[in-house]
């Protein structure tokens, strides 16, 4: 049973550009959840999403940042209009339901934004 | 947000030997506590998860503890190896669904 998977695990994007990152739960898994980590800091809440449905994007930038989770594919999130200030690791987890359940981390996506 | 600490910041300890370090978090709108161990260049790996005040869980040498009243909780590593080196982290889950995490415990276990 392949993990969380996270692609690409390394992203450069120039400002002004768009940055898509993907995330593939764990098989059997319907709710997946967004982090960032910025330099020096600890893992953030971003955005938690069930298929088709966003349930909690009380973390999420509310300008140029989006997500979504369609009824087939992988989760994507979305960064239009990258700045510096935007380079950090991103991180989805996913758990087969809400409620006391672990969350299953992927490895990353490191995005820089030059 | 949620404001969860965990101390210390770092630690280095000699193999072999045990160690212990703490994770505080508001005890309102508490749902669940989760512990996680994060390698260098790897996904973090969750260890537990617990749920009730009292609760202690176990995994081969570590296990951990939880005082949901007073708003902390242990995690214990007995007789360090050093591949016990990584991050520990500590999240804490409410009502909602995601989990604010502090920003860990780096151990440092030296052969």
């Amino acid at each position: 049973n392949a993990g969380v998977m996270q692609n690409p695990r390394h992203l450069v994007r120039r400002r002004g550009q768009e940055a898509r990152l993907r995330c593939s739960p764990m098989k059997g898994h319907s709710h997946v959840y967004w982090y960032r980590q910025l330099p020096e800091e600890g893992l953030k809440f971003m955005v938690y999403l069930q298929k088709e449905n966003i349930i909690d994007e009380s973390g999420m930038p509310k300008e140029r940042f989006s997500a979504e989770f369609p009824k087939e594919g992988p989760s994507i999130l979305r960064i239009q209009q990258v700045v510096r200030g935007d380079s950090a690791a991103y991180f989805c987890a996913s758990s087969f339901a809400s409620e006391s359940y672990e969350q299953y981390f992927g490895p990353g996506t490191r995005l820089t934004v030059t | 947000i949620l404001n969860v600490e965990q101390s210390p910041q770092s630690l280095h300890v000699q193999e072999g030997d045990s160690t212990n370090f703490t994770c505080s978090f508001p005890s309102s709108n508490f749902y669940a506590l989760h512990w996680y161990r994060w390698e260098t260049a790897k996904s973090p790996e969750a260890l537990f998860v617990m749920t009730l005040n009292g609760d202690e869980k176990k995994k081969g040498r570590i296990s951990a503890t939880l005082n949901t009243k007073e708003g902390y909780s242990y995690l214990y590593i007995k007789g360090s190896q050093p591949e016990d080196s990584a991050t520990y982290l500590c999240a804490s889950q409410t009502g909602a669904n995601n989990l604010f995490f502090g920003t860990g415990t780096r151990l440092t276990v030296i052969p």
